[in-house]
């Protein structure tokens, strides 16, 4: 079945790590990825991981997959006031070409 | 190089009315996909052109959405005759091809509100 999982909200304060977590149930997937979306604008990837690697570091970004448990998360490092945006979690497998979204995550930041 | 253009940002329509939503991928992509988030709920898929066929038209939710893409270029998303539940926002993406490397690249979105 497809269906992409991840909490509504997160607040973290200014300089601290955020982590945003993600499950999904297709075991098929073979892209998965992590899109922004900032008040006003569109969709943009941010990163994205093969479903045969097991993490990918980008910059302050960093990408963990637990396959075992269909677990993703993303991690960003030294969160700052324009990290402030809607996170999606995402899948694509390759019969398909449409990509499947979660419900996003909203990541507000405190001083 | 301009990415994807969507138009209008916003719409407000009351129930029974019909709109026009029209999207302009980036220049040379031959795939273009309708997108909708409903309610702040997860983005469904709705269908997905090469050039001006429909090769996947899964996700469209009923008869009262017509997609089109004549030419091959910008694509456009009727709903006729509007509904309450059809309000949220409408992403458009195009991708140079299918594989799993070519990227989707996603427009700004038309917010979409049926009164």
């Amino acid at each position: 079945g497809e269906d992409v999982e991840q909490s509504l909200f997160l607040s973290v304060r200014e300089g601290d790590s955020s982590v945003i977590n993600c499950t999904y149930t297709d075991s098929s997937s073979t892209y998965l990825y992590w899109y922004k979306q900032e008040p006003g604008a569109g969709l943009q990837l941010l990163t994205y991981i093969f479903s045969n690697m097991d993490m990918k570091q980008d910059q302050r970004l960093t990408v963990l997959l637990n396959k075992k448990d269909k677990h993703l998360s993303l991690r960003i490092a030294d969160t700052q006031t324009g990290d402030s945006a809607i996170y999606f979690c995402a899948e694509r497998y390759s019969s398909a070409s449409k990509i499947i979204f979660g419900s996003g995550t909203r990541l507000s930041i405190r001083p | 190089e301009a990415g994807v253009t969507q138009f209008p940002s916003h719409s407000v329509i009351e129930k029974g009315q019909t709109v026009t939503l029209r999207c302009d991928p980036i220049s040379g992509h031959d795939n273009l996909y309708w997108y909708r988030r409903v309610m702040g709920k997860e983005i469904k898929f709705l269908l997905h052109f090469v050039k001006e066929s429909k090769q996947d038209e899964s996700g469209m939710p009923n008869n009262r959405f017509l997609a089109e893409r004549t030419g091959g270029t910008y694509s456009t998303l009727k709903v006729q005759p509007a509904e309450l539940e059809d309000s949220g926002v409408y992403f458009c993406a195009s991708s140079q091809g299918t594989s799993l490397a070519d990227t989707q690249y996603f427009g700004p979105g038309t917010r979409l509100t049926v009164l």
